[in-house]
């Protein structure tokens, strides 16, 4: 049981390149969220998905994609990089089926862009 | 609504005296109340979290919460730090749809 899977762990990017974030979980989990962590700034909700092909926005989604089409994949897509979206970037699940079920978070990737 | 208020930015405790956290929520709900502990350079790992079932809540390497309706506080305690405590803090509620709302955190240092 691994919990939640991030890749990369970093990842440098130059200005107008994409890419994309991994995350997996294999706890079964219908709910997963992916967070944005600046220094000093809490995590801000990027976007957050209630269960395979469902997908909706959080607090920050511009400049970003995701997709759901596994219950264990929740790939977060970054089309036009920009200096803004240089921060620390956090997967996480929980489970919607129980009571004040936690969120379970992922390492981290740590992203640059230059 | 619900939000959370992170009372203190920073606090600085020697090792092997008290730390106190605080945290007061706003919510509309009965609340479900977490914290988290971040150490640099690592994910979020749950510390504790309400359940409704004790208003006092004990959670991992020591911490306790204590959740107060009267004054919507669910503060961090534990009774004496370690150097291993020093970290940041979270407080975060979540409502009925599974939406969750973090403070802005608490940076702790233990003072050897």
């Amino acid at each position: 049981n691994a919990g939640v899977t991030q890749t990369p762990k970093f990842r440098i990017l130059k200005i107008g390149q994409s890419m994309t974030l991994q995350c997996a979980q294999d706890m079964n989990h219908n709910y997963m969220y992916w967070y944005r962590q600046d220094p000093g700034m809490g995590l801000k909700l990027i976007y957050y998905s209630v269960g395979a092909g469902i997908t909706d926005k959080g607090e920050v989604p511009n400049g970003y994609n995701v997709s759901r089409s596994t219950t264990e994949d929740f790939p977060l897509r970054l089309e036009l990089a920009a200096p803004s979206q240089t921060s620390v970037y956090f997967c996480a699940s929980s489970y919607s089926g129980q009571a004040n079920s936690p969120l379970h978070f992922g390492n981290g990737t740590r992203l640059t862009v230059t | 609504a619900q939000s959370v208020t992170q009372l203190d930015s920073h606090v600085s405790v020697s090792e092997g005296t008290p730390v106190l956290l605080r945290c007061n929520y706003s919510s509309s709900y009965s609340p479900s109340l977490f914290w988290y502990v971040q150490h640099p350079n690592k994910g979020l790992q749950l510390l504790l979290k309400y359940t409704s079932a004790a208003t006092l809540v004990k959670g991992i390497n020591g911490f306790e919460a204590e959740f107060k309706k009267s004054e919507t506080s669910f503060h961090l305690t534990k009774p004496s730090a370690h150097m291993s405590d020093a970290a940041e803090y979270f407080c975060v509620v979540s409502d009925a749809g599974n939406q969750f709302y973090f403070g802005t955190g608490t940076s702790l240092t233990v003072i050897p």
